[in-house]
C-alpha cells in the first residue's frame, strides 16, 4: 500500500525554537491526520485536514495541507517540554508515517 | 469515561507459550484494530474489524490472529509467540472503518517473547 514519508525522523531543539515535521505523499491524500504520541504514551488524535490548502491552529501547532494534498506539515511555535513526543501523520484507515521524535531542552 | 483499555500491559513470556491479549472499548465503536510499534517502523497494522464476525488482514499479520465476536472486544492471540514479535502492540478503535474516522488508542501492551 501507499506510504506516507515522515521528516525528520528526529529533532532536538532547545525550549523556545519552532519546531516543523513533514508528511509527503506520492500519491493525492483525500485526508491526513496527525497523532501526538508522549513518552512512554500512546497516540493521540490532534486533528484533521481534508481540503486542499487547509491551514488549521491549534494554540501554537499549525497545521498545513498542501494545495495538491500530497503533503502536510504540523508547526510548533516557540516550544515548550510539554511538546516532548513523537508526532505521527496518518493517510486512509491505517498507514502511519514512521513519525517524527521530538525532544526539547529546557 | 470513553475509553480503550488492554490488557495485560506489560508481558514476558517464552517462545510458543500461547498468549492472549485483551481490548476493549465502551464507545460503541464499528471499527477496532491492531497495531504493533517497533523502532523506527512507525505503527503498523496487524488486524482489522469492520464489525462483529468481519476482521481482516493489515500488513503484518504472520503469527497473529484475532476474533470479534462481541463489539466491544477484539482480542489478540499469538498460537506460538516467537522473539521477532517483540514489541509495544497498541488496540484502537473508531466509530467508523472510513479514512476520517479518529482512532482511539489503548494504552499499550509491551510484549517480550524470549
Amino acid at each position: 500500500g501507499q506510504q506516507v514519508m515522515q521528516i525528520p525522523q528526529y529533532q532536538h531543539v532547545q525550549e523556545g525554537e519552532d519546531f516543523t515535521t513533514y508528511c509527503n505523499s506520492s500519491t493525492t491524500l483525500s485526508n491526513i491526520q496527525w497523532y501526538k504520541q508522549r513518552p512512554g504514551g500512546h497516540p493521540v488524535f490532534l486533528i484533521q485536514l481534508v481540503k486542499s490548502g487547509e491551514v488549521k491552529k491549534q494554540k501554537r501547532l499549525t497545521f498545513q495541507f498542501g494545495e495538491a494534498k500530497k503533503n502536510s506539515s504540523l508547526h510548533i511555535t516557540a516550544t515548550q517540554t510539554t511538546d516532548v513526543g513523537t508526532y505521527f501523520c496518518k493517510r486512509g484507515i491505517m498507514r502511519f508515517g514512521a513519525g517524527t521524535r521530538l525532544t526539547v531542552k529546557p | 469515561e470513553a475509553q480503550v483499555t488492554q490488557n495485560p500491559r506489560y508481558l514476558i513470556t517464552v517462545t510458543g507459550k500461547k498468549l492472549t491479549v485483551t481490548c476493549s472499548q465502551n464507545m460503541n465503536h464499528e471499527y477496532m484494530s491492531w497495531y504493533r510499534q517497533d523502532p523506527g517502523l512507525g505503527l503498523r497494522q496487524i488486524y482489522y474489524s469492520m464489525n462483529v464476525e468481519v476482521t481482516d488482514k493489515g500488513d503484518v499479520p504472520e503469527g497473529y490472529k484475532v476474533s470479534r465476536k462481541e463489539k466491544r472486544n477484539f482480542p489478540l492471540i499469538l498460537e506460538s509467540p516467537s522473539p521477532n514479535q517483540t514489541s509495544l502492540y497498541f488496540c484502537a478503535s473508531s466509530r467508523g472503518g472510513g479514512e476520517g474516522y479518529e482512532q482511539y488508542f489503548g494504552p499499550g501492551t509491551r510484549l517480550t517473547v524470549t
